[in-house]
């Protein structure tokens, strides 16, 4: 198996600010997923994208998927103290093993 | 609906000394995962169950741990005896489908071995 590579590792911005993190992978996938860990609420799934599909939007969030280059980027619009957390892109393959990158370590200031 | 239950959500323990968790995952999920997370990384999976078989245990450590996921539902994973660097967040996911679907976590387990 192989984890995902999130880029940056961690990132600084004022409350308002739009977030934007990315993701590169290695091999085909059948989808992509994004979550969200903080000391409140844990870990927790944010959206998924499946190969065939291009963008996607789920509120705040908007996650884009491009298979020819392997990567996938994640932005938050208008963000909140509340995003504060690591970020996790996490890719499923046939075979069922999701793995975990590092994350990014997202930081919205007041 | 519930979520994934998890206990305890703090243990403390002397090394060499075993120590248990236990998930209840949601219901009608037959998935459940076991994580671990270290301070500053990604989870790392340990196991992967299919109702009540094993079908992705690669990277558990047998020497010492051990899961048993009895009637399907409910699992437990031990550490028997636990080393200083079983230090780490122990977390239980489930989900619906087979792998590559939504997981569900828990609050997870913050294991201390002293």
């Amino acid at each position: 198996s192989q984890q995902g590579e999130e880029d940056p590792q961690a990132l600084s911005i004022q409350e308002g600010e739009n977030a934007t993190m990315n993701c590169s992978y290695k091999t085909s996938i059948n989808n992509l997923q994004w979550y969200r860990q903080n000391s409140g609420r844990g870990l927790v799934h944010l959206i998924l994208i499946r190969s065939n599909e291009r963008e996607k939007h789920s509120g705040r969030l908007r996650v884009t998927l491009d298979t020819s280059k392997k990567s996938s980027s994640l932005l938050i619009t208008a963000s909140r103290a509340a995003d504060t957390a690591s970020y996790f892109c996490v890719f499923g393959t046939s075979g069922s093993r999701l793995t975990f990158g590092e994350g990014t370590q997202l930081t919205v200031n007041p | 609906e519930a979520g994934v239950v998890q206990s305890p959500r703090y243990k403390i323990i002397e090394k060499k000394q075993p120590v248990a968790f236990w998930c209840n995952p949601i219901s009608g999920h037959n998935t459940l995962y076991w994580y671990r997370q270290n301070l500053g990384q990604g989870p790392e999976l340990l196991i992967r169950y299919e109702n009540e078989e094993a079908v992705d245990d690669s990277q558990l450590p047998k020497d010492r741990f051990s899961a048993e996921r009895l009637k399907g539902v409910d699992s437990t994973l031990k550490i028997q005896p636990a080393e200083l660097g079983d230090s780490a967040v122990y977390l239980c996911a489930s989900s619906s489908e087979q792998g590559t679907d939504t997981q569900y976590f828990g609050p997870g387990t913050r294991l201390t071995v002293l």
